[in-house]
């Protein structure tokens, strides 16, 4: 079984410029959950999809954030336009909604604002 | 804000026995995670305390004290391999959302 996949591994952009991540869920798992870790800090919660619908969006910095879950699959995350506090490595989540309570990282896109 | 606490660093020898204390004030508590993070890797779940009392699984087990909120990770007869970063998380409501301490990178040598 393939695991939660984070799509770019690396992302180096300019103050001002776009960025989208996506993550690819473990197949099934309805919930799915954005993290960042910005440098010398915690992880830190964004956000938490239950299939296409945002359950919970409290950790989300500011409205340059977007998050999406198109038919409850894969999800993007876009960045717009990137400040250098932005810079970090963003992980996603994934599990399923009965069963275990554990939560199956991806290895995280580490985005860097220059 | 949520205070999850956990030492900086600490360094053991192959083969010794290495506790992690976490600690935490969290506006919600529904079970405490412990993660294995290799650098550059994706975060690895160790195990989940919703209890109190020691989960064992292996060569790491696991303590919680809701009352004290307090946990601890131990590491037995510790391998070259468990050099990483061990995270401590709290499950903050129903819907898992995780709140994280900054992680004891635990080095063992030789």
């Amino acid at each position: 079984e393939a695991g939660v996949t984070q799509f770019p591994s690396h992302s180096v952009i300019e103050k001002g410029q776009t960025v989208t991540l996506r993550c690819d869920p473990i197949s099934g798992h309805d919930n799915l959950y954005w993290y960042r870790r910005v440098m010398g800090k915690e992880i830190k919660f964004l956000l938490h999809f239950v299939k296409e619908s945002k359950q919970d969006e409290s950790g989300m910095p500011n409205n340059r954030f977007l998050a999406e879950r198109t038919g409850g699959t894969y999800s993007t995350l876009k960045v717009q336009p990137a400040e250098l506090e932005d810079s970090g490595v963003y992980f996603c989540a994934s599990s399923q909604v009965i069963g275990s309570n554990e939560q199956y990282f991806g290895p995280g896109t580490r985005l860097t604002v220059t | 804000g949520q205070n999850i606490d956990q030492p900086t660093e600490m360094t053991a020898t192959e083969g010794a026995i290495v506790q992690i204390n976490c600690t935490y004030q969290t506006s919600g508590f529904n079970g405490l995670f412990w993660y294995q993070q290799h650098a550059g890797e994706a975060p690895t779940f160790l195990s989940y305390n919703v209890l109190d009392g020691l989960e064992e699984k292996g060569r790491f087990s696991s303590f919680l004290s809701r009352s004290k909120g307090y946990s601890y990770l131990l590491l037995k007869e510790l391998q070259m391999k468990d050099s990483a970063s061990y995270l401590c998380a709290v499950n903050l409501s129903n819907d898992y959302k995780l709140s994280f301490g900054a992680g004891t990178t635990v080095t063992v040598r030789a």
